[in-house]
């Protein structure tokens, strides 16, 4: 079946740096990357995706980037901020082959001040 | 409403009662997603809804589990005889379509069986 794991459970970041959190996947068959955040007592909530079929896709602060050679993904951060102290988590969205998300473990982000 | 409402937000039951979790996704949306969340772990996927359909029952850990959903709408997540294993936070979700990478997530609805 599908696996998709996180190199480190929790990453500690200088507020004002740039954070990079990783993601391995298994299943080269997927369609879609996407990465969730999840603050606590709360549900998560999409920031990104991306294609398959891209290597990189840039968003409001967050880049993500898609390795398919070495199965990896990565969600980078600009400039942190306090608010960022959050559970991030990789998905894939294996499209027509399935309907439903698959969510990784979940990388605990924690700025420091 | 704006927004996936989850009710209970909070059940301490005790073990080997029955239990019914609540989700009212967006207005619209015609499909919906229960996940299980264990402390300090990632999403375990329990089941999906295509209208009151549920095409993908395969996540459900056990037969003490069902869902269903009425008037592509609300949704009932069920467990019976809970024990001591299914204490965890139960998150719904909904999406405008069917195999969406967009969901959208209730706050959860946290379970402690005793």
């Amino acid at each position: 079946g599908e696996s998709v794991g996180l190199h480190l459970p929790t990453l500690s970041v200088q507020e004002g740096d740039n954070s990079i959190i990783n993601c391995a996947y298994s299943n080269s068959a997927s369609d879609y990357f996407i990465w969730y955040k999840q603050e606590s007592g709360k549900g998560p909530q999409f920031i990104i995706d991306i294609r398959s079929n891209m290597d990189k896709r840039q968003g409001q602060r967050v880049t993500v980037l898609l390795n398919k050679t070495v199965k990896h993904l990565s969600l980078q951060i600009a400039a942190t901020q306090p608010g960022d102290s959050a559970v991030y988590f990789c998905a894939v969205n294996w499209g027509d082959r399935d309907d439903k998300i698959i969510f990784g473990k979940g990388t605990r982000l924690h700025i420091l001040p | 409403g704006a927004g996936v409402s989850q009710s209970p937000s909070n059940k301490v039951t005790e073990k080997g009662k029955d239990v019914e979790l609540r989700c009212d996704p967006i207005s619209g949306h015609t499909a919906l997603y229960w996940y299980r969340q264990r402390l300090g772990q990632g999403l375990e996927f329990l089941i999906y809804f295509q209208g009151n359909s549920a095409p993908d029952k395969s996540g459900l850990p056990s037969d003490r589990f069902s869902a269903e959903r009425t008037g592509e709408s609300v949704s009932t997540l069920t467990i019976q005889r809970t024990q001591q294993e299914d204490s965890a936070v139960y998150l719904c979700a909904s999406s405008l379509l069917i195999g969406a990478n967009v969901l959208t997530f209730g706050a959860g609805s946290r379970l402690t069986v005793l």
